[in-house]
């Protein structure tokens, strides 16, 4: 199936570990996003990767840092996790930047 | 500062009705602008683009306008179905160069058979 991937779907952990969602793409595109959706539905951009490089990388705490080894795949660590960092993360990818994105499934973090 | 506003309340139609859907923004100046659907615990479908210089423009059932001096676009879904019972998200460019995606909140859409 082509498509976005990411794993795991859900997380539940403690407060002040340290996690990672991978996110992985077949659809052959350049760009890759992580987004958050909070509890109020709001979807918002956090980071994006054209071609391996960060492109854009919005206010958000430095406790999450992104990772691209290959255009396929972009994963997210979250350090020291806080319970305000529970929402549903979903990956993203385009063939151009900002245009047609097609999301993954979503990884409902959820910190205790 | 901008916003993108569409409306919270849920939008119930019957079926075989004509959805109509609204997407407000203020201070931004959009090169385009995007709808996407998305189902309870699933990702956003991506589902038309509109650009500045469209009026209008449409995929099967789908149309979607695009007024930039009332800075609002509107959503049709015609002939509606209950299968289109969703969440229905605008999304706009939030600076032009960056092109990173800021969405609306969404608004449901439920169609009763």
């Amino acid at each position: 199936d082509t498509a976005v991937s990411q794993t795991p779907k859900y997380l539940v952990t403690q407060m002040g570990n340290d996690k990672s969602i991978k996110c992985e793409q077949n659809l052959g595109h350049d760009t890759m996003y992580w987004y958050k959706q909070d509890s109020k539905k709001f979807l918002k951009i956090m980071f994006s990767y054209n071609n391996k490089e960060l492109i854009i990388n919005e206010t958000v705490p430095n406790r999450f840092s992104p990772k691209s080894p290959d255009k396929a795949h972009l994963n997210l660590h979250i350090n020291s996790l806080e319970l305000g960092d529970s929402a549903v993360y979903f990956c993203a990818s385009s063939r151009e930047l900002g245009i047609e994105q097609f999301f993954g499934p979503g990884t409902r973090l959820t910190v205790l | 500062s901008q916003k993108i506003e569409q409306n919270s309340e849920a939008l119930n139609i019957q079926e075989g009705k004509t959805a109509t859907l609204t997407c407000n923004y203020t201070n931004y100046s959009p090169a385009y602008l995007q709808w996407y659907r998305q189902d309870p615990g699933r990702g956003p479908v991506f589902l038309l683009l509109i650009r500045e210089n469209e009026k209008e423009k449409r995929k099967e059932r789908l149309k979607v306008t695009f007024d930039t001096t009332l800075k609002q676009s509107l959503f049709h879904i015609t002939a509606s179905q209950p299968a289109d019972s969703a969440t229905y998200l605008c999304a706009l460019e939030a600076d032009t160069g960056r092109r990173a995606l800021t969405f609306g909140s969404g608004t449901r859409l439920q169609v009763q058979p």
